[in-house]
């Protein structure tokens, strides 16, 4: 079965340091990766995703990861973290030949940004 | 507009009462989900449906129910509940491109936060 793994569970960072998120996944197939975000006591929210094309993906709030398929990594990138971005942050991967999204969740990552 | 809506927001029941969770979407998506997310843990797939057809179960207990009564809702009847079934329970739904390569991009609610006494 699919298994992601984000091996970074609690990160404390200053304002205006780089952040750098690890996401590795077991599947050996095609895969469509994502980051979400869930801010304090909000839902959900999609950061970015990879389909296909380009291994560098920009999404919002500056953030962006890269897909480095040899290492089943999809890790997450910001070069200066604000406040705002504190934050749980969970990669996710689904299997595109199932024909269904059938998301699997890394145990996610929080992050805590001092001002 | 990509919102997707619950309700409740809360919801505490005791072990013999019979709930319902409601979720909405009106961005003509084709799937929908529920994930069970237990605190500080990632969210874990319970059900899928697209077309209003139950297309995933997850080994779900049946006191969880799903139900679709058309594309835009989504619900989940409760009943019988167990105290470790309280959790966070998230909505979600996507454009369900079918056949063998997906491309969705899934859409979260904010969730029902529910306590089983």
């Amino acid at each position: 079965a699919q298994s992601v793994s984000q091996h970074n569970h609690h990160v404390i960072l200053s304002e205006a340091a780089s952040l750098e998120l690890g996401c590795n996944y077991s599947y050996g197939g095609t895969v469509n990766l994502f980051w979400y975000v869930q801010y304090p006591g909000q839902h959900l929210q999609l950061l970015l995703k990879y389909f296909s094309g380009d291994p560098l993906v920009k999404g919002i709030k500056g953030f962006e990861a890269e897909f480095i398929k040899s290492k089943f990594s999809f890790n997450l990138r910001k070069p200066s973290v604000q406040w705002s971005d504190t934050a749980e942050y969970f990669c996710a991967v689904n299997e595109v030949n199932t024909g269904f999204q059938k998301l699997v969740f890394g145990t996610g990552t929080r992050l805590l940004v001092s001002p | 507009d990509t919102e997707v809506t619950q309700t409740p927001k809360h919801l505490v029941m005791g072990m013999t009462n019979k709930k319902s969770l409601k979720c909405e979407q009106h961005m003509g998506h084709r799937a929908m989900y529920w994930y069970k997310q237990k605190a500080k843990k990632p969210p874990e797939l319970m059900f899928v449906y697209s077309y209003e057809k139950l297309s995933i179960n997850e080994s779900v207990p049946s006191r969880f129910s799903p139900e679709c009564p058309n594309s835009s809702l989504l619900n989940l009847h409760l009943h019988a509940l167990q105290p470790e079934d309280s959790a966070l329970y998230l909505c979600a739904s996507s454009q369900f491109s079918g056949g063998g390569y997906s491309t969705d991009t899934q859409y979260f609610g904010p969730g029902t936060r529910l306590t089983v006494l």
